[in-house]
């Protein structure tokens, strides 16, 4: 049964730093993983999905990889802003569609 | 990607009542998923549906609590049935397509039951 787990729970950070969020899951057979955003009370953003074929993507500030032997994703975000305050979640997908979530980093970027 | 609606965005209930949620894209989709989302938890997959078959739930729960339609491609309804306190909770709708994997979501429902 998979399970994915995320560290820290928490993290504040000043403005301008580069920061990296970890992901980990315990069935290495994923079949996709994702990266979300969610602000409070809100839905969740899509930010990146690396396919079991890929090692890593990249939007903007942001870049994902995939470590499927380690059973790690990290999301590196590249000149944190305070608008990237926000709750970022992994899901990861063993080779049917359902997601399986993690519990998530909440990040805050102070000005 | 898909745009995805959700009505209503929020909701203040009584507890022993009922509570439907509607779920629209703008594309016709064959999987949409509905979740839940405990306060200060991550998101729980509640339950699969398919247009012309029944939802498959997960572990957990039940169709006689959350009930589920899929009338089309593009529409999908969540009822919160016999609700209480513990019901409070943000409900999300989502799509996704069988071999993208990618998967979008609604920007919820935020339901409380007093």
């Amino acid at each position: 049964k998979q399970e994915v787990t995320q560290i820290p729970a928490a993290l504040s950070v000043p403005e301008g730093e580069n920061l990296v969020l970890n992901c980990s899951f315990t069935d290495s057979a994923i079949y996709n993983l994702q990266w979300f955003r969610q602000d409070p009370g809100k839905g969740l953003t899509s930010l990146l999905l690396i396919q079991s074929s890929q090692r890593e993507q990249t939007s903007g500030r942001l870049n994902a990889s995939l470590d499927k032997s380690s059973g790690r994703s990290t999301l590196y975000i590249a000149a944190s802003q305070p608008g990237d305050s926000a709750t970022y979640l992994c899901a990861a997908t063993s080779g049917t569609y359902k997601y399986i979530f993690g519990t998530g980093t909440r990040l805050k970027v102070l000005a | 990607s898909a745009v995805i609606s959700q009505k209503p965005s929020r909701d203040i209930c009584q507890r022993g009542t009922s509570l439907t949620i509607q779920c629209q894209v703008d594309s016709q989709v064959t999987m949409m998923f509905w979740y839940r989302q405990q306060p200060g938890q991550s998101l729980t997959l509640i339950a699969t549906a398919n247009q012309g078959s029944e939802a498959t739930y997960e572990s957990g729960f039940v169709i006689d609590k959350f009930p589920i339609s899929r009338p089309n491609l593009t529409f999908s309804t969540l009822t919160v049935s016999n609700m209480s306190p513990e019901d409070s909770s943000i409900y999300l709708c989502s799509v996704g397509e069988i071999g993208l994997g990618e998967q979008y979501f609604g920007p919820g429902t935020r339901l409380t039951v007093t």
